[in-house]
């Protein structure tokens, strides 16, 4: 099946600092990647979608200006945790979407541990 | 929005036993997917088996089957044989075959332990 990546797959960072982390399509294009975050031992809770070439759409009590995504290209979706501080800590997810003709399947990738000290 | 709702926190199985898995979830849609991902202590989310839920025949794949019951708007999973490996958190999800965005709605998980 189709891969995407994920970079890096864990970072740990100053309280003030910025992270950013990259979710590719490896061989296909994904016209749309949606970005999850994980705490332990919980479910994983979508953050934003976001589209190819547009403004990302984020979900109710999640702050855009904190939380900054571009999504450049067909195979490029980053997500930029601004001044982060420790409660940002956690796993996040990026799913990226593959449409064939009338099939749509979303794959994850393996997803990024943040750790702010 | 789409409620998925998991009532199991944790289940066990014996090694080579069958064990199910509950899911239910509440729509209005007519159109959707459900899925059954598997997330092992590496965090990558795999997917295990998907629903349409137009299909009336139950998807199987090897040892994993389900029970779709779209009146009931239960979605089970079913392992048979279980080995070691299957050992993760199980989470089950919705998405919209309409809407915009065809976001998923996750569960909150069960949490599989296999039992040697």
């Amino acid at each position: 099946g189709a891969v995407v990546s994920q970079h890096p797959s864990w970072v740990i960072c100053k309280s003030g600092t910025s992270v950013k982390i990259e979710c590719r399509s490896l061989d296909f294009q994904a016209t749309t990647m949606f970005w999850y975050r994980q705490f332990p031992k919980q479910s994983l809770m979508l953050m934003a979608t976001s589209n190819e070439g547009s403004k990302a759409t984020y979900e109710q009590g999640v702050e855009k200006d904190k939380f900054l995504i571009n999504h450049a290209s067909l195979t490029l979706s980053t997500l930029t945790v601004t001044s982060a501080h420790p409660e940002d800590s956690s796993f996040y997810i990026c799913s990226a979407r593959e449409v064939k003709s009338i099939q749509e399947t979303q794959y994850f990738g393996p997803g990024t541990r943040l750790l702010v000290l | 929005a789409q409620t998925v709702t998991q009532s199991q926190p944790e289940m066990s199985v014996q090694e080579a036993e069958t064990v199910t898995l509950s899911c239910t979830y509440d729509t209005s849609e007519s159109d959707y997917y459900l899925f059954w991902y598997k997330q092992p202590p590496s965090r990558q989310m795999i997917l295990v088996i998907r629903q349409e839920a137009y299909k009336q025949q139950n998807a199987t794949e090897n040892r994993f089957s389900v029970n779709f019951q779209k009146a009931a708007k239960s979605f089970s999973l079913k392992i048979s044989d279980s080995q070691l490996g299957d050992a993760a958190m199980y989470f089950c999800a919705y998405r919209s075959a309409t809407s915009p965005g065809n976001q998923f709605y996750f569960g909150t998980g069960t949490s599989l332990t296999v039992i040697p």
